[in-house]
């Protein structure tokens, strides 16, 4: 399972750090996705990082500020995020890719946790 | 790359069958995804690399294409299947998401 935490509601400019802890899995061996949704809008892709860490992926409205990495010994998995912007409200999910050959699909996710950006 | 999925909602009954499309703005091989997700949850992973059924998935759930044209195929739509569902590509390392087609009761 997921379980994401580190959720709020803060200012705009200001920094926040999401975190997914992961259990019941190798995680290690997974690539890992965080994938966020504004109130009312559809699913948008923010981040991906390798089982390694190694590599990381990021969607263009995010790419510069936020950050993605992950604590392999103790199955942890964050998103840093900087300088938020009130477009950055959203729930967030974190998501387990299907294989460790990062496939680019999750078949395990958290329940979404909110971040609200606002003056 | 951009996915362009169509219809953007559709009515239907229980027992029919529908199909979405989602088109890629370029050729983006089999990496195709296909969720559902219902309004306050996660997405569901429903398909993975165009056509592979995730594990758990009922079979009335299919997907087909390659390139740039790809459909998802729900026969005999269930109550359960009322919901939003979402293409998304894989390929490049970016993950994009298409808009939507929300499927609701007719």
């Amino acid at each position: 399972q997921l379980m994401e935490s580190g959720g709020g509601v803060v200012q705009p400019g200001t920094s926040l750090r999401l975190s997914c802890v992961a259990a019941d899995f190798d995680f290690r061996s997974f690539p890992m996705h965080w994938v966020r949704q504004s109130p009312g809008k559809g699913l948008e892709w923010v981040a991906t990082i390798s089982y390694s860490g190694s590599n990381k992926f990021y969607g263009e409205s995010v790419k510069g500020r936020f950050i993605v990495s992950r604590d392999n010994l103790n199955n942890t998995f964050y998103l840093q995020m900087n300088n938020l912007r009130p477009e950055d409200t959203a729930s967030y999910f974190c998501g387990r890719d299907v294989s460790s050959r990062l496939v680019g699909a999750a078949n395990l996710w958290g329940q979404g946790i909110r971040v609200s950006v606002s003056p | 790359i951009q996915l362009i999925q169509s219809p953007s909602s559709v009515s239907a009954s229980v027992g029919d069958s529908l199909t979405i499309t989602c088109r890629a703005s370029q050729d983006i091989a089999g990496w195709l995804v296909w969720y559902q997700q219902r309004p306050g949850r996660a997405p569901r992973l429903l398909i993975y690399a165009a056509s592979t059924l995730q594990t758990g998935v009922p079979a009335r759930f299919s997907g087909r294409g390659s390139g740039t044209l790809f459909t998802l195929t729900i026969n005999t739509l269930q109550p359960e299947d009322f919901a939003t569902y979402y293409c998304q590509h894989a390929s490049s390392f970016r993950f994009t998401f298409g808009p939507g087609t929300k499927v609701d009761i007719k």
